[in-house]
This record gives structure tokens, C-alpha cells and sequence, in this order.
């Protein structure tokens, strides 16, 4: 019953290739994050959707697109990687009123060779 | 810009003892969140303390927040080896966009 899941965990893919993370949320959730934490596990936000509609977009190259087919699923697409895309990123889910806790899933490892 | 920095960066202490990890921030908040990252997984939500709130419990967890030096602490009492983690402050300012520190690595030895 994982309430934020994201598939795959792992991936490693070479310099220039294209790649897409796939998030799920079970809670019932409004609002849908995706963050990136670097190799000192500093932990960054990307982007957030609220009911499909994206509202925050932080300063992220446009190589990096989400995709939010419905409130339950965020995706994010990577065109073109580089070796500074290796990270862990994590896909994390709230309600939309203020002072909510976010759920995060388990991450996705990406390693460009 | 990094809006939280927690303090110490790591933190290493015996079973039964207690942990005190702060965190500060820069700017006007409406709440603070701390988190728990174990190993290899996500993030799990432990307080969330509102500007207005000065302290607030939850089992071996108490949360303060000084809103006029900006910077709140977590306590953890009684610590236990399943309590090593690394451990997040993350501040919001508005709109559920949470800005986070760099984390301290706990380490509690049995």
C-alpha cells in the first residue's frame, strides 16, 4: 500500500539520452512535487503541480519537463542528460491548503555514465 | 539560496542519550517542517510547526520555534539506533514550496 511510489529506483543511462521517472499517489492528494538531492544530500525543489496545472517552476533547465495526465501522477522527462543530472530524485504529494506535511516516495537514483 | 542550515552536520551519540539538532533560516516563514531520511529512502514527515507556535510535542519529538531568531530545534529524547537518520528543517514560506537545509546525520550507537 505505498502511498508515494515512483518507478524505476535505479537508473543508469548514458550522456544524451532521454529518460522519464514515473509518479504515483494514492492518498487522494491535490498537489504533486518533484525534488532533486544532489550528491551532499541537498534537497531542492523542481517542480510542484496542483490539480494537473504546474505552479511552481523553479529555475530548472527546460531540458527537464513534467507531465501531470491527472492529480494522482507526476512525470518528469529528462531530454538530452548530462553528467549533472546524476541524482536522486523524489516525487512527494500533499494537500493543497496551507501547513500541510508532504509524503515523499522512495527516489529514483540516476546515474549518467 | 539555502534557507535552512542545520547545526551540527552530524551528531553521534550513545542509546538513551538525547539529540538536539538546530536549524535557522533567513526569511519570514508560515511554518517550519522537520523530516527523517533513513538510508536510501525518501523522506518521512515527523512535526510541522506553524509561525504562530512556539513548541510542540509528538511521542519523543519536541519542536521549538524562535520566529524573532528565526531558528527552531528538535529534540529527540531517549534516542534509540533506529533513530539513525539524517534529519531535515524545511521552511514555508508560501504555497507548500519547501526550501531545506542540508541536514544532520544522526548516528545513535547501541
Amino acid at each position: 500500500d505505498t502511498a508515494v511510489s515512483q518507478t524505476p529506483k535505479y537508473l543508469v543511462t548514458q550522456m544524451g539520452n532521454d529518460k522519464s521517472i514515473k509518479c504515483e499517489q494514492n492518498l487522494g492528494h491535490d498537489t504533486m512535487y518533484w525534488y532533486k538531492q544532489d550528491s551532499k544530500k541537498f534537497l531542492k525543489i523542481m517542480f510542484s503541480y496542483n490539480n494537473k496545472e504546474l505552479i511552481i517552476n523553479e529555475t530548472v533547465p527546460n531540458r527537464f519537463s513534467p507531465k501531470s495526465p491527472d492529480k494522482a501522477h507526476l512525470n518528469l522527462h529528462i531530454n538530452s542528460l548530462e553528467l549533472g543530472d546524476s541524482a536522486v530524485y523524489f516525487c512527494a504529494s500533499s494537500q493543497a491548503s496551507d501547513n500541510q506535511p508532504q509524503h515523499f516516495g522512495d527516489g529514483t537514483r540516476l546515474s549518467i555514465l | 539560496s539555502q534557507q535552512g542550515e542545520e547545526d551540527p552536520q552530524a551528531l553521534s551519540i550513545q542509546e538513551g542519550e538525547n539529540a538536539t539538532m538546530n536549524c535557522s533560516y533567513k526569511t519570514s516563514i508560515n511554518n517550519l517542517q522537520w523530516y527523517r531520511q533513513n538510508s536510501g529512502r525518501g523522506l518521512v514527515h515527523l512535526i510541522l510547526i506553524r509561525s504562530n507556535e512556539r513548541e510542540k510535542h509528538s511521542g519523543r519529538l519536541r519542536v521549538t520555534l524562535d520566529t524573532s531568531k528565526k531558528s527552531s530545534s528538535l529534540l529527540i529524547t531517549a534516542s534509540r539506533a533506529a533513530d539513525t537518520a539524517s534529519y531535515f528543517c524545511a521552511t514555508d514560506a508560501y504555497g507548500n514550496k519547501l526550501v531545506f537545509g542540508a541536514g544532520t546525520i544522526l548516528r545513535v550507537k547501541s
